[in-house]
């Protein structure tokens, strides 16, 4: 299994410009999430999904989009990156949540700069 | 709204000694559950830990313990006889209902030899 997948590790974007994080799993976990880390201030929750076609708002969703329309994928789209949303993004998959032990398995991170 | 407080921003340990990494937290749901999780300088989040809130037992994984006190609200990360390898960000977090974690600010955790 290759766990949970992000591409890119890297990108550098300027104000205004769109990107998609990619984000993968293989493990047929139902749920997937996008986090962003800043320094001092942990991780914070964008966006969340319990399933294909099923996505919600976490802390902070604004100026980012999800869909999910696969059980293995869950992009993350900057509609009109600022460099507020210079950060780190982790995905993360677990195969429920709030049930029990049942940790979510994070992807390596994408580290965005937006200039 | 779930939270989780971690008040210690940084710690020093020396090796071979524990050291207790505090996690208080806040929630209505008498359901849930608490993670610690290690995030070396390499970036990576890696699992370590996990209490549940009907659990009885504190929970233990190698070197690591969970010092769960129910009424207090509170899930301390012990790590006993430290290595420099532990020198690390520790996340506690927590998970209700059908949302995905909450993480506190986290502490950074410095071994010295």
């Amino acid at each position: 299994n290759a766990g949970v997948t992000q591409t890119p590790k890297f990108q550098v974007l300027k104000t205004g410009q769109s990107m998609t994080l990619q984000c993968a799993q293989d493990m047929n976990h139902e749920y997937m999430s996008w986090y962003r880390q800043d320094p001092g201030m942990g991780l914070r929750l964008i966006h969340y999904s319990v399933g294909a076609g099923i996505t919600d708002q976490g802390e902070v969703p604004n100026g980012y989009n999800v869909s999910r329309s696969t059980t293995e994928d869950f992009p993350l789209r900057l509609l009109s990156a600022a460099p507020s949303q210079t950060s780190v993004y982790f995905c993360a998959s677990s195969y429920s949540v709030g049930q029990g032990r049942d940790e979510q398995y994070f992807g390596p991170g994408t580290r965005l700069t937006v200039t | 709204a779930q939270k989780i407080t971690q008040t210690q921003p940084g710690m020093f340990v020396q090796e071979k000694e524990a050291v207790t990494l505090d996690c208080t937290y806040d929630t209505s749901d008498p359901s849930y559950g608490l993670f610690w999780y290690k995030q070396p300088s390499s970036g990576e989040m890696i699992f370590l830990i996990y209490q549940g809130s009907y659990d009885q037992q504190n929970a233990t994984e190698g070197r690591y313990s969970l010092n769960f006190q129910k009424a207090r609200k509170s899930a301390n990360l012990v790590i006993s006889a430290s290595q420099l390898g532990d020198s690390a960000m520790y996340f506690c977090a927590m998970s209700t209902g059908n949302t995905p974690l909450v993480f506190g600010k986290g502490t950074r955790l410095s071994v010295i030899a």
